[in-house]
């Protein structure tokens, strides 16, 4: 089942610099999207989301871009800080059908970002 | 800052054995999930809970599995008879949403669950 993607395993950037995370979706019933924040020994921490009536979402360093025509999203991090370093998954969910709206989940990007 | 908490952190439990994930969610929410990673794979989504019932499971969530919010505050995952593949970190989430309304999901630290 691989209707989340994140193509790349990994992101090694330098520090100031910008790091961009990519994802992909196949499902066209998912209206919402979310990035999520994993340290190791930790759950998953929300970062920033975006509804599908939008194209962009900002917040602080962190920005959300969704485009629907190519289901594609990605987040940029400007500027990366070496705190940022973590393995960053996408999430997406549907409340189409109304009721619980599940995540589905891409298998994460480790984002690496060198002093 | 409000948060979801998972006890324990980690249980070791024979095959065959039953075990019980515990969470507390956030207070005011409505929604409560699990959610596990098999080490190397995806988080997946397990079941989720609304109103005192499950309102959406996935194949995983079989007959193995159970979910109670016995009262107020806790929400719990029990695995019957664990098999060596239920091997795995549990995350238990809550959201405040209704149906529509896009809020995002929290999630606790997570419990890992290994069967020997």
């Amino acid at each position: 089942d691989q209707q989340v993607k994140q193509n790349s395993p990994s992101l090694s950037v330098q520090e100031g610099r910008i790091s961009i995370l990519n994802c992909d979706y196949t499902n066209s019933m998912f209206d919402y999207f979310l990035w999520y924040k994993k340290y190791p020994a930790e759950g998953p921490t929300f970062l920033i989301s975006i509804s599908s009536i939008k194209d962009k979402n900002e917040d602080g360093r962190f920005t959300v871009f969704l485009n629907k025509s190519a289901k594609h999203l990605s987040l940029h991090i400007v500027p990366s800080q070496p705190g940022d370093s973590a393995v960053y998954f996408c999430a997406a969910s549907s409340a189409l059908r109304g009721g619980s709206e599940k995540l589905v989940f891409g298998k994460g990007t480790k984002l690496t970002v060198n002093p | 800052e409000p948060e979801v908490t998972q006890t324990p952190s980690h249980q070791v439990t024979q095959m065959g054995q039953e075990v019980i994930l515990r969470c507390v969610p956030i207070s005011n929410h409505l929604y409560f999930y699990w959610y596990r990673q098999i080490l190397g794979q995806k988080v997946e989504f397990l079941v989720s809970f609304y109103n005192n019932e499950i309102s959406e499971k996935s194949e995983i969530f079989d007959d193995q599995f159970s979910v109670e919010r016995p009262d107020g505050s806790n929400f719990t995952l029990k695995i019957r008879s664990t098999k060596l593949e239920d091997s795995a970190m549990y995350f238990c989430a809550s959201t405040l949403q209704s149906p529509g309304d896009n809020q995002p999901q929290h999630f606790g630290d997570g419990t890992r669950l290994s069967i020997l």
